[in-house]
């Protein structure tokens, strides 16, 4: 049983460029959250797709958007890299929208530069 | 001042020792409490959920919960080099609501 997949692993970009981050829920889970997560602090929250929905949404400004799939699948994109987004960005998975059980894939490392 | 506090640490401890690690929050209306464990360059892992007061007992591992004093711990009994990883809290009003975590705390057990 896959759990939750994250690509790329690392991504260098530059200042003003775009990223699209991408992310596979754990199987039989429907609802996807994506966090940001800077060294040496605990992940902040940037928001949960559900039924292809966005559902909630953290402090993040709208350079921040995503997406889900018909098959759970999301994609976080971030326009108009600023060098602050540098961080570890997480998805995570649940089923139902509950966020008390989450399941996290590695990461994926965001340098900008 | 942040919602939940936890102390960065590292805390380093001789193997088979016992670990407390502790989180402080403000908001009162925080019911659902989880420990999530991170290792190096992976996502967190979850090891404890507690809804509500009181204590919850896992193998190696207690969650306790004083919603009184707004004060969550985790101990970890008899420790072992694998269990050095980054300990983060997390808690939340409702079980749909996002998560609002801790900075954790950087935990290091030597041989």
């Amino acid at each position: 049983d896959a759990g939750v997949t994250q690509s790329p692993t690392h991504l260098i970009k530059t200042r003003g460029q775009q990223v699209t981050l991408r992310c596979s829920p754990k199987s039989g889970h429907d609802t996807v959250s994506w966090y940001q997560q800077a060294l040496g602090q605990g992940p902040q929250f940037i928001f949960q797709y559900y039924e292809e929905e966005e559902r909630q949404r953290g402090n993040f400004p709208d350079r921040f958007s995503g997406h889900q799939f018909p098959n759970y699948s999301s994609e976080l994109n971030v326009n108009a890299l600023l060098l602050g987004d540098s961080a570890l960005y997480l998805c995570a998975s649940s089923f139902g929208r509950v966020n008390e059980k989450l399941f996290f894939g590695s990461g994926t490392q965001l340098s900008v530069l | 001042q942040k919602e939940v506090e936890q102390d960065p640490g590292p805390l380093s401890v001789p193997e088979g020792a016992i670990v407390s690690l502790n989180c402080t929050y403000s908001n009162s209306a925080f019911q659902y409490f989880m420990w999530y464990r991170q290792y190096s360059r992976k996502g967190p892992e979850l090891l404890m959920y507690t809804y509500s007061s009181g204590n919850k007992e896992d193998g190696r591992f207690t969650a306790q919960v004083d919603k009184s004093s707004k004060y969550i711990s985790l101990f970890i009994r008899d420790s072992q080099p694998s269990d050095s990883a980054t300990y983060l809290c997390a808690m939340s009003a409702n079980r749909n609501y996002q998560l609002i975590w801790g900075a954790g705390t950087k935990l290091i057990i030597k041989p």
